[in-house]
């Protein structure tokens, strides 16, 4: 079945770059999405990238896409206390949309 | 536009006793997703519709839980009952489908349930 698995905790300090990993099994997935968690509320959908894409950025924030390895990533540059959150990775296409754990980013000031 | 809403945004219950949780997904959006977020985990799949077809029903945990959405809009989100295990985050999400391809997601602010 599908697994999309993530590390739980991700701590940097303000101004660096983070970068957050997330692994799948699914080769049939068609998006791979990058979902945010800002505490008390609900997700929001931040990117997202075709499966036939490596990379797509979108101001501050870089998704690479290893479809080899079945390898997602998020990179945020020029990291902010605003973007202490919880990211979930998802993958989906046909089937339903499976989410992984969540990694929890915790930017230091 | 007006984004998913849900409602209530908190709800204490005692054990043995039943609740409704509400979604009103956004406009114009066929397909309706529950999915229930335990502490430390990620999202689990309860329940999906799509327009007027059956409802998938796969991820509901027990006969305990069901849903229903009424005129192809407003959800409700039915666990008779409860158990302390119930208590979770329960979120709802709503998409556009073209031709049964599940599109982008857009999340409600979640439901905070605890069973006491």
């Amino acid at each position: 079945g599908e697994d999309v698995e993530q590390s739980l905790f991700l701590s940097v300090r303000e101004g660096d770059s983070s970068v957050i990993n997330c692994t799948y099994t699914d080769s049939s997935s068609t998006y791979l999405y990058w979902y945010k968690q800002e505490p008390g509320a609900g997700l929001q959908l931040l990117t997202y990238i075709f499966s036939n894409m490596d990379m797509k950025q979108d101001q501050r924030l870089t998704v690479l896409l290893n479809k080899k390895d079945k390898h997602l990533s998020l990179r945020i540059a020029d990291t902010q206390t605003g973007d202490s959150a919880i990211y979930f990775c998802a993958e989906g296409g046909y089937q339903k949309v499976t989410f992984g754990t969540g990694t929890k980013l915790q930017v230091i000031p | 536009g007006a984004g998913v809403s849900q409602s209530p945004s908190n709800k204490v219950t005692e054990k043995g006793k039943d609740v409704e949780l509400r979604c009103d997904p956004i406009s114009g959006h066929t397909a309706l997703y529950w999915y229930r977020q335990s502490l430390g985990q990620g999202l689990e799949f309860l329940i999906y519709f799509q327009g007027n077809s059956a409802p998938d029903k796969s991820g509901l945990p027990s006969d305990r839980f069901s849903a229903e959405r009424t005129g192809g809009s407003v959800s409700t989100l039915t666990i008779q009952r409860t158990q302390q295990e119930d208590s979770a985050v329960y979120l709802c999400a709503s998409s556009h489908t073209l031709e049964g391809f599940r599109e982008t997601q857009y999340f409600g602010p979640g439901t905070r349930l605890l069973v006491l």
